[in-house]
């Protein structure tokens, strides 16, 4: 039962456009969300998060986004840099983290 | 001011023999977890341990693994009579407090059973 969902393996922006990248949920009681960036041979970064309260949240070129009625949450990257290619995870908490599938995020100069 | 630390980063074993993960939280941090990431998926939940107690250990296969938190010293996951769908990254996290607290992450010990 795949609670959080990253229906997206991949994508592929133009170095100084915005990435946009996708997460959905299923579970209702999830109260606090999170971006995580992951490089090879390494565990994963913590980006930004957001409460269940809010419906955005910004720091810096990351901007969290979410739609708690329609269970969706978005990460912009606005612009995108090739320093940002990497594997970026969303991940829900109601106690433990559940993370997505993560999203292969490619930024060409 | 250190991160997690986990160690080893490679851990090679031969199948039936046992794999010991150890994890050290960052200072100041007494809830620890530990995730699983095998090849081409994401990171699977697998305990969340405190000082002394497991708290959710929902993501443990039911055999051959186990894990502790000790008074003194660091997280030990421990992967009895590892068998090769054991290979994968392993994962430690650490925070402050439940909630509202993003989880931070070691390097991982990466696990090859031959």
């Amino acid at each position: 039962d795949q609670q959080v969902k990253q229906n997206s393996p991949s994508l592929s922006v133009q170095e100084g456009r915005i990435s946009i990248l996708n997460c959905d949920y299923t579970n209702s009681m999830f109260d606090y969300f999170l971006w995580y960036k992951k490089y090879p041979a390494e565990g994963p970064t913590f980006l930004i998060s957001i409460s269940s309260i809010k419906d955005k949240n910004e720091d810096g070129r990351f901007t969290v986004f979410l739609n708690k009625s329609a269970k969706h949450l978005s990460l912009h990257i606005v612009p995108s840099q090739p320093g940002d290619s990497a594997v970026y995870f969303c991940a829900a908490a109601y106690g433990k983290l559940t993370f997505g599938q993560g999203t292969i995020l490619t930024v060409h100069p | 001011n250190a991160g997690v630390m986990q160690n080893p980063r490679h851990l090679v074993r031969r199948r039936g023999q046992e794999a010991r993960l150890r994890c050290s939280p960052m200072k100041g941090h007494s809830h620890v977890y530990w995730y699983r990431q095998l090849p081409e998926e994401g990171l699977k939940f697998m305990v969340y341990l405190q000082k002394e107690n497991i708290i959710d250990e929902s993501g443990m296969p039911k055999e051959r693994f186990s894990a502790e938190f000790p008074k003194e010293g660091p997280s030990i996951l421990r992967i009895q009579q590892v068998v090769r769908g054991d290979s994968a990254a392993y994962f430690c996290a650490s925070s402050p407090g439940q909630g509202g607290s993003p989880l931070h992450f070691g390097n991982g010990t990466r696990l090859t059973v031959t």
